[in-house]
């Protein structure tokens, strides 16, 4: 069964410091991942995802992600953090083959000026 | 948005009762999850369903049942409710064109006494 590990809990940075938080997956043949954000109080909202192609991918936001398979992450960063991406960010990962998502614990992303 | 209603938003019991969760779609998609929400545990799977009386467990299944007899309406039942079910519960839809990539809906907040 495919697992998923956040490797911190709890990221603070100051505003407009890069950022980088951790997702390491099981390995599987073939997988896709994502990371979704949940801001206070709210449901979880697709940030980016990877299925297949180029390995880097991109959110709307300034967010970005690698597909490393050779180290089964999907680490997600930002070279630039505003207060408003304070949040909990969930990495997720489903095989090919099915639909359900399992999710990372999270990471608490807080950012103060 | 994708439609996705869940009642009652906050519901507070007493260990022992019965709970029944509801989560409704307006956009008759397949597939429908019901995920808990809890501190340093992310989100977990509880069960999922994959058509009208086709459902499968997750894995927090233990002390919860679903039922799905229409489209729309994916049930979560608390047979006899304990504190250890004290959570937020998540109900997701996803498209079959778009794998694995679920929306949520504004959760459930359940605290059994």
């Amino acid at each position: 069964a495919q697992s998923v590990t956040q490797l911190d809990s709890q990221v603070p940075v100051f505003e407009e410091a890069p950022v980088e938080l951790r997702c390491n997956y099981s390995s599987s043949v073939s997988v896709y991942l994502f990371w979704y954000v949940q801001y206070p109080n709210q449901g979880l909202q697709l940030l980016l995802k990877y299925l297949s192609g180029s390995t880097l991918v991109e959110s709307i936001n300034g967010f970005e992600a690698e597909f490393n398979k050779s180290q089964t992450s999907f680490h997600l960063r930002k070279p630039s953090v505003h207060i408003s991406d304070t949040a909990e960010y969930f990495c997720a990962v489903s095989d090919q083959a099915g639909t359900a998502l399992i999710f990372g614990k999270g990471t608490t992303l807080s950012v103060s000026s | 948005d994708a439609g996705i209603t869940q009642s009652p938003r906050h519901k507070v019991t007493e260990t022992g009762t019965p709970v029944t969760l509801r989560c409704h779609q307006t956009e008759n998609h397949r597939y429908m999850y019901w995920y808990r929400q809890d501190p340093g545990h992310g989100l977990r799977l509880i069960h999922y369903s994959y058509g009208v009386k086709d459902t499968d467990k997750g894995e927090v299944s233990d002390g919860y049942s679903v039922s799905r007899s229409k489209t729309e309406d994916f049930l979560l039942t608390l047979e006899s409710a304990t504190s250890s079910q004290t959570s937020v519960y998540f109900c997701a839809i996803s498209l079959e064109d778009r794998a694995g990539e679920l929306f949520f809906g504004e959760g459930s907040r359940l605290t059994v006494l």
